[in-house]
């Protein structure tokens, strides 16, 4: 099947330092997004991105298609941003197949 | 705007009981679905619904079953619950781009 691979599996950063998460697909890319888990569990859709680049507030991701990988930066990073970053690739009727996650721990 | 909701969120079965998790949307999307997700793993797709009516079977099916006579609910079914279904359920909806999900059901089967 379709894998989608995540990496690092966890990441801890002192607040206010900068980092980079990457997807990496086995197979071509339709489309893909970036989600946020917080702590309590609920998640948010942060990117919907097949290709290029896209920004928002300090977050911002890249996706090469044809080298069949994404980037989720996370730039001037806060307590807030703690939790875990899933990407997923979309298939069939807009439906997801994820990757195991980034665990991200950010230290006041 | 409610968005996506789940209910319950929480709730302990016997091995072997049935039981309905309901979701319901309020944002006219066509598409829903059912995840699970398990420690350390990401979500992974349980059965979904391309229009009122229709259901298909996704990545992990088996022991749950799925109904969906209005557009905007998709009912999840376990019909004898077994522990390896103790799991989080995540009910999503799209238009046919960005999912929303909702906040998740905790179930554990003992």
């Amino acid at each position: 099947g379709i894998q989608v691979e995540q990496s690092p599996p966890d990441l801890i950063l002192q607040e206010g330092a900068n980092s980079t998460l990457r997807c990496n697909f086995s197979d071509s890319v339709n489309n893909l997004q970036w989600f946020h888990q917080n702590p309590w569990g609920q998640l948010i859709n942060l990117f919907y991105i097949p290709s290029g680049t896209k920004q928002n507030g300090r977050l911002s991701a890249t996706t090469v298609a044809t080298e069949r990988y994404s980037l989720l930066y996370i730039s001037s990073s806060q307590t807030t941003d703690s939790g875990v970053y899933f990407c997923a690739r979309t298939l069939g009727y807009s439906t997801l197949t994820f990757g195991k996650g980034t665990m991200l721990l950010v230290s006041p | 705007n409610a968005g996506v909701t789940q209910t319950p969120k929480f709730r302990v079965l016997k091995t072997g009981q049935s039981m309905t998790l309901l979701c319901a949307q309020d944002m006219n999307h066509e598409y829903m679905y059912w995840y699970r997700q398990d420690p350390g793993m990401g979500l992974r797709l349980i059965h979904y619904s391309v229009g009122e009516g229709t259901t298909a079977k996704g990545e992990v099916p088996d022991g749950y079953n799925v109904s969906r006579l209005k557009k905007q609910n998709f009912l999840l079914g376990l019909e004898s619950a077994a522990p390896s279904q103790t799991s989080v359920y995540f009910c999503a909806s799209s238009p046919g781009t960005i999912s929303t999900f909702g906040s998740g059901t905790r179930l554990t089967v003992v």
